[in-house]
């Protein structure tokens, strides 16, 4: 168990209204990442965490914005909520932070699935 | 162009017997590691098995094991002795060396398996 929470697990949101998914980690871990799933399409990082206050824009970010304003929280906003982002969003840790820690895999949170009508 | 690809949507396996699901990557990156997922139907990502491009073996754990082609960007997951529980999604994916990005996996699009009894 890595310790990640993730709220909310479910949310259904009008098209338009802000929202805000929350993953907590209780272990101090660097690198955190914000995926979101979608059928055919696998996991595709949206942003990610490599330290307080620092981040960075993955694959998929149009639309969204991050923030790690302490070591155990990462916010993933969305600023006006479409129906396209209606998705399962994953946060993940990666343990470790040495050259060795290459191979450590990420861990993933349970995942918070967002429907946006 | 899809950096990861499964191309076997779905598959059935009898229960006891032996599977492969496919994978290929594309990188020009020396140094890159690869990396298997099982997301049963309850929806965690669970991690199975790591590779490394420098592993002169291809990995194994358990009943999980890697046929790591690397001339080919192959890294096929082998799943020996199939049991029912084994019926998830299945997802391949492909660490790179991005400054700051610690481990930022990109996933291919999955394979379901299903396992007849």
């Amino acid at each position: 168990d890595a310790g990640i929470t993730q709220s909310p697990r479910h949310k259904v949101t009008e098209t338009g209204t802000p929202v805000t998914l929350r993953c907590h980690q209780t272990e101090n871990h660097r690198y955190m990442y914000w995926y979101r799933q979608d059928p055919g399409h696998g996991l595709r990082l949206i942003h990610y965490s490599y330290g307080v206050k620092d981040t960075d824009k993955g694959e998929v970010s149009d639309g969204y914005s991050v923030s790690r304003s302490k070591t155990e929280d990462f916010l993933l906003t969305l600023e006006s909520a479409t129906s396209s982002q209606t998705s399962v969003y994953f946060c993940a840790i990666k343990a470790g932070t040495g050259p060795g820690s290459n191979n450590s895999p990420l861990h993933f949170g349970n995942g918070t699935r967002l429907t946006v009508t | 162009a899809q950096k990861i690809t499964q191309t076997q949507p779905g598959m059935f396996v009898q229960e006891k017997e032996a599977v492969t699901l496919d994978c290929t990557y594309d990188t020009s990156d020396p140094s890159y590691g690869l990396f298997w997922y099982k997301q049963p139907s309850s929806g965690e990502m669970i991690f199975l098995i790591y590779q490394g491009s420098y592993d002169q073996q291809n990995a194994t754990e358990g009943r999980y094991s890697l046929n790591f082609q690397k001339a080919r960007k192959s890294a096929n997951l082998v799943i020996s002795a199939s049991q029912l529980g084994d019926s998830a999604m299945y997802f391949c994916a492909m660490r790179e060396a991005v400054n700051n990005a610690g481990n930022m996996l990109t996933f291919g699009g999955g394979t379901r398996l299903m396992v007849k009894p």
